[in-house]
C-alpha cells in the first residue's frame, strides 16, 4: 500500500485566494482525520470522519475552513478566504477503525504558506 | 480531562545516552498510549504503543513504561543515535469515538 497520500507538497497562495488540500486514505481504513501544525500550536485536530461522515468538526478554527469526504477514497479541506495565520502544514491521517484505540497513519503533510 | 501533558519540550543527548520523555494525563477512560516519531519534512509514524494491562514495552531500542495508578507513561530510546534526532509526540485514546489526544511534542537532537 503506498500509505496516505496528500496533495500538493506544497501551497503558495495569495491572501484571500481558496485552497483545496487533497488526501487519500489507506484502503479499508475506515476513519479519516485532518490535522494542522505549527511551532506555537502543536497538531490540532481540525475534523474527522467515520465511514465517509464528519463526526466532530469543532476543531475547524472558522467557517472559512470546510471538509468533505465524497467517497471512502478521497477527501478534502478548503480554505476560502485563505489569510497569512494559515500558514500551517496540514496533515491527514486514516484509521482503521474510529476513535482513539489505534494507530493513526499520517500523510506527509502539505505546507501551506499564504502571502 | 482530555489533555496529554508533555515534558520537556527539548532535550539533547550524546549518542549512546537513555532519553526519557514523560507524559502525563487525567482521563482514566484512556486505555491506548502509543508514540509517535517525526523527522522534518515527515508526518508522525507511528513508533511504539502501549495498553494499560502492561507496565512496559519494548521494541528494538524504544521502551514504553507505564505507571496506571500515577497517570504517567514516558519513553526511553536506548543507545540513543544521531539519527533518533526527531520530534517525539505521547499520544493517549480509547475505544469510543473520541480522536486520540496527542502532547505538544519533545524535539530531541542526539549528538555524536
Amino acid at each position: 500500500d503506498a500509505g496516505v497520500i496528500q496533495s500538493p507538497r506544497h501551497e503558495v497562495t495569495e491572501m484571500g485566494q481558496e485552497v483545496t488540500l487533497r488526501c487519500k486514505p489507506i484502503s479499508g481504513h475506515n476513519s479519516l482525520f485532518w490535522y494542522r501544525q505549527t511551532m506555537m500550536r502543536g497538531l490540532e485536530l481540525l475534523i474527522y470522519f467515520n465511514n465517509n461522515v464528519p463526526i466532530d468538526d469543532s476543531g475547524m478554527p472558522e467557517d472559512r475552513f470546510s471538509a468533505k469526504m465524497p467517497n471512502a477514497s478521497f477527501s478534502t479541506l478548503k480554505i476560502q478566504p485563505s489569510e497569512p495565520r494559515d500558514s500551517a502544514v496540514y496533515f491527514c491521517a486514516s484509521s482503521p477503525y474510529g476513535g482513539g484505540n489505534y494507530g493513526y497513519t499520517f500523510g506527509s503533510g502539505t505546507r501551506l504558506t499564504v502571502v | 480531562q482530555q489533555q496529554v501533558k508533555q515534558s520537556p519540550q527539548s532535550l539533547i543527548v550524546q549518542k549512546g545516552g537513555i532519553p526519557i520523555i514523560n507524559c502525563a494525563y487525567e482521563n482514566t477512560a484512556f486505555d491506548y498510549f502509543p508514540w509517535y516519531q517525526q523527522f522534518p519534512g515527515k508526518g508522525p509514524a507511528l513508533l511504539i504503543a502501549i495498553r494499560p494491562d502492561v507496565s512496559e514495552k519494548k521494541e528494538g531500542r524504544f521502551t514504553i513504561s507505564f505507571n496506571k495508578s500515577a497517570k504517567q507513561f514516558s519513553l526511553h530510546i536506548m543507545d540513543s543515535q544521531p539519527g533518533d534526532s526527531a520530534t517525539y509526540f505521547c499520544a493517549a485514546g480509547n475505544s469510543g469515538n473520541t480522536p486520540l489526544v496527542f502532547g505538544k511534542g519533545t524535539r530531541l537532537s542526539v549528538i555524536a
